[in-house]
């Protein structure tokens, strides 16, 4: 069974569409993140929801859009999408009280041409 | 707020040779310390943390990292490495109290370890 897991696993789109990632978890977490991994391998937490509560909202562009409809999935959309989007996204999943042990699933290499 | 630095970009090798790598932290606040490890085109596998108590934590794969807090240090070690350890390994900090903030993970820019046969 799959722990945390991410749909699409490849994305390519064209500058200024709209997409979405999905993510679920079934590891029964309370806590679902959103990072993103540039060019140069670097990661960056973007947001974080606790019981469907937005915690962690980083200097993120407001193209970006999370939405969780329950603790077990946390989306991420984005708006107007640019070249410098192009990326993996890494969702992660934790307990609030995890002492920050997250479980990571595959990620979403995004590239925006 | 925190910062990670991981002191080496790259590290090659040989099989069944020791490793270290280092990572160094800064922060205002007490921390949590783990290491993470990402095998190519996969998500990141907790390695090792270190959340209080003995300073010498164990982890998986025979990997150890030992928490040194006057040098601010959590260099990770393993006594003899195998080709499938290749891979990019991330430390990573969290802060150990409470806020909006706790659990909250800062990255290290990775390291990447190359094991040669």
């Amino acid at each position: 069974d799959t722990a945390v897991s991410q749909t699409p696993k490849y994305l390519v789109t064209q500058m200024g569409n709209d997409k979405s990632i999905k993510c679920e978890q079934n590891l029964g977490h309370d806590t679902m993140y959103w990072y993103k991994q540039d060019s140069k391998k670097f990661l960056k937490i973007m947001f974080s929801y606790n019981n469907k509560e937005l915690i962690i909202n980083e200097t993120v562009p407001n193209r970006f859009s999370p939405k969780s409809p329950d603790k077990a999935h946390l989306n991420l959309h984005i708006n107007s999408l640019e070249l410098g989007d192009s990326a993996v996204y890494f969702c992660a999943s934790s307990f609030r009280t995890g002492y920050g042990e997250q479980y990571f699933g595959p990620g979403t290499r995004l590239t925006v041409t | 707020a925190q910062s990670v630095t991981q002191l080496d970009s790259q590290v090659p090798v040989f099989e069944e040779a020791p490793v270290e790598l280092r990572c160094n932290y800064s922060s205002s606040v007490s921390v949590y310390l783990f290491w993470y490890v990402q095998y190519p085109n996969q998500g990141l596998q907790l390695l090792l943390k270190y959340l209080s108590g003995s300073t010498l934590v164990k982890g998986i794969n025979g990997f150890e990292a030992e928490f040194n807090k006057s040098q601010t240090s959590f260099h990770l070690r393993k006594p003899s490495v195998h080709i499938s350890d290749t891979a990019e390994y991330f430390c990573a900090v969290s802060p150990n109290a409470g806020g909006t903030s706790y659990g909250k993970l800062t990255f290290g820019q990775g390291t990447i370890l190359t094991v040669h046969p």
